[in-house]
C-alpha cells in the first residue's frame, strides 16, 4: 500500500538549534518527493522537492532535504530554526504520470524563544 | 504572480444549505485539484481536472458533493445538502503537467 509516515505528530526545539523531520515513505513507483508548511490559517507553501539527481535537496526558508532510497526517507533539516518556522509541515510522495499526491498527517513545530 | 485564488475564505452555513466554493487556478495551469483538509482525516484529495475534464472523482464522499471546471481559470466545488460533518478547510491546488502542485488560502467551511 502506497503511503506516507510521519512519524512525530508535534516537536518543540530552541530557536537556534538544528532541526530534523522524518518522512517515511512506501510506494511502487519510482517517487517524487515533497515539502510543505502549513502556518495558521494558511494554505500549503512548497519548501523543497525531489524527482531526480543530486539526493540532497535544497529549499527555501534555509530547508534542505535529503532522500535516501535504501531507507525510503525523505527527512527535512534547518540548521537553525527561527521563531518564524512554527507551522506545521507536510510530506507528500506522487510519480511521474499520478498526479496524486500523498500527504503525511503533519508534524507540528513549536520553537521556543 | 497571482498565486490560486479562492473565495470565500470562510463560510458559514445552516445545515441543509447549498454551498459553493470558488478557485481560480494559476493562468496556464492545466490541472486543478481540489482537498479538504480536517483533524481527523487530514488532507483527503477529493477530485482533479485536467484541461477542465475531471480526471478521478473517487475521493468525493458522496453525491452531495460536485465539483466542475467551466473553463481554464475557474473551478466550482459544491455540497447541497451540507451538513456538520462537511465542516472543514477546502483547498485548491493547480499544477503545470502534473508538475509541482501549488495551493490556494482555502476556504474555512463551518456547517452549523
Amino acid at each position: 500500500a502506497q503511503s506516507v509516515t510521519q512519524p512525530d505528530i508535534h516537536i518543540t526545539v530552541s530557536e537556534g538549534a538544528s532541526l530534523e523531520l522524518r518522512c517515511n515513505y512506501s510506494y511502487g513507483a519510482t517517487p517524487y518527493l515533497f515539502w510543505y508548511v502549513q502556518s495558521p490559517g494558511q494554505g500549503l507553501q512548497l519548501l523543497l522537492k525531489y524527482f531526480s539527481g543530486d539526493t540532497l535537496v535544497q529549499g527555501i526558508k534555509g530547508f534542505e532535504a535529503e532522500f535516501k532510497r535504501s531507507q525510503s526517507s525523505f527527512n527535512l533539516r534547518k540548521p537553525s530554526v527561527h521563531w518564524s518556522d512554527a507551522a506545521e509541515y507536510f510530506c507528500a510522495v506522487g510519480s511521474s504520470g499520478t498526479y496524486k499526491y500523498i500527504f503525511g498527517t503533519g508534524t507540528r513545530l513549536k520553537v521556543l524563544a | 504572480d497571482a498565486g490560486v485564488i479562492q473565495s470565500p475564505r470562510h463560510e458559514v452555513t445552516e445545515m441543509g444549505q447549498e454551498v459553493t466554493l470558488r478557485c481560480k487556478p494559476i493562468s496556464g495551469h492545466d490541472y486543478l485539484f481540489w482537498y479538504r483538509q480536517t483533524m481527523m482525516r487530514g488532507l483527503e484529495l477529493l477530485i482533479y481536472f485536467n484541461n477542465n475534464v475531471p480526471i478521478d472523482d473517487s475521493g468525493m464522499p458522496e453525491d452531495r458533493f460536485s465539483a466542475k471546471m467551466p473553463n481554464a481559470s475557474f473551478s466550482t466545488l459544491k455540497i447541497q445538502p451540507s451538513e456538520p460533518r462537511d465542516s472543514a478547510v477546502y483547498f485548491c491546488a493547480s499544477s503545470l503537467a502534473g508538475d509541482t502542485q501549488y495551493f490556494g488560502p482555502g476556504t474555512r467551511l463551518t456547517v452549523l
